[in-house]
């Protein structure tokens, strides 16, 4: 079926650090998301993003943080700087927009901030 | 605001029995749409079921749930667990189901272990 690919799977960084966490997504999907999940908790959504924008984000999507697909390349999740807390394994999902409307999700990346 | 319950954490059950997950939902959308979403051990969440109508069985993979309404639950349900079943599933919700934004609130997960 279809895949959305992430990548790093796993990232280790300093607190106060950049990092950019990328996600390909479904070829002819059109809405992107982010979602987070802290280690033994459940999956929440963080921010949806579609036509160059960010629709909706939730009160989990800080200032720190910011998403972008320049020129339908990688969508990116970027947390400038990091902090103790941001750790939690961050999942990217794509959908069509259209028709059956199914969310597919990559793997995720586990983001570990010391 | 929407948030869905899923009450176990774990379960953990022998080869042969039934599975019963449980998973209540809160919204002020009168046409929630529910998900099941399950996830194996270094993969992808995956869609495993989905449903939008009342009191209609929807089925899939072995696997079955009935969307009620009046109690606002969409439990699953296996007649027959089996190894490969071992996994993580998720309850989810969505005030939508086509067009737009597909947006899903999660429940915490519950881990099925399903053990020989």
């Amino acid at each position: 079926g279809p895949k959305v690919l992430q990548i790093p799977s796993h990232q280790i960084i300093d607190m106060g650090q950049m990092v950019t966490l990328n996600c390909d997504p479904v070829s002819n999907h059109l809405y992107f998301y982010w979602y987070k999940q802290i280690l033994g908790q459940q999956m929440e959504f963080l921010v949806n993003f579609y036509n160059g924008k960010v629709m909706e984000k939730s009160k989990l999507f800080k200032d720190q943080f910011s998403v972008e697909r320049p020129d339908g390349s990688y969508f990116t999740l970027k947390i400038q700087p990091t902090a103790l807390e941001d750790s939690a394994v961050y999942f990217c999902a794509s959908s069509s927009g259209t028709g059956e409307n199914t969310l597919y999700f990559g793997a995720g990346t586990r983001l570990s901030v010391l | 605001g929407d948030s869905v319950t899923q009450t176990e954490g774990l379960v953990t059950l022998t080869e042969g029995l039934p599975v019963m997950l449980n998973c209540t939902y809160q919204t002020i959308y009168s046409n929630p749409f529910l998900f099941w979403y399950v996830q194996h051990l270094n993969e992808s969440p995956r869609l495993l079921l989905k449903s939008f109508t009342d009191n209609k069985r929807t089925e899939h993979q072995g696997f079955h749930a009935t969307l009620h309404k009046s109690s606002s639950s969409f439990h699953l349900q296996k007649s027959s667990a089996q190894l490969s079943d071992s996994a993580l599933y998720y309850c989810a919700l969505s005030d939508r189901y086509q067009g737009g934004s597909a947006k899903l609130i999660f429940g915490e997960g519950t881990k099925l272990t399903v053990s020989s």
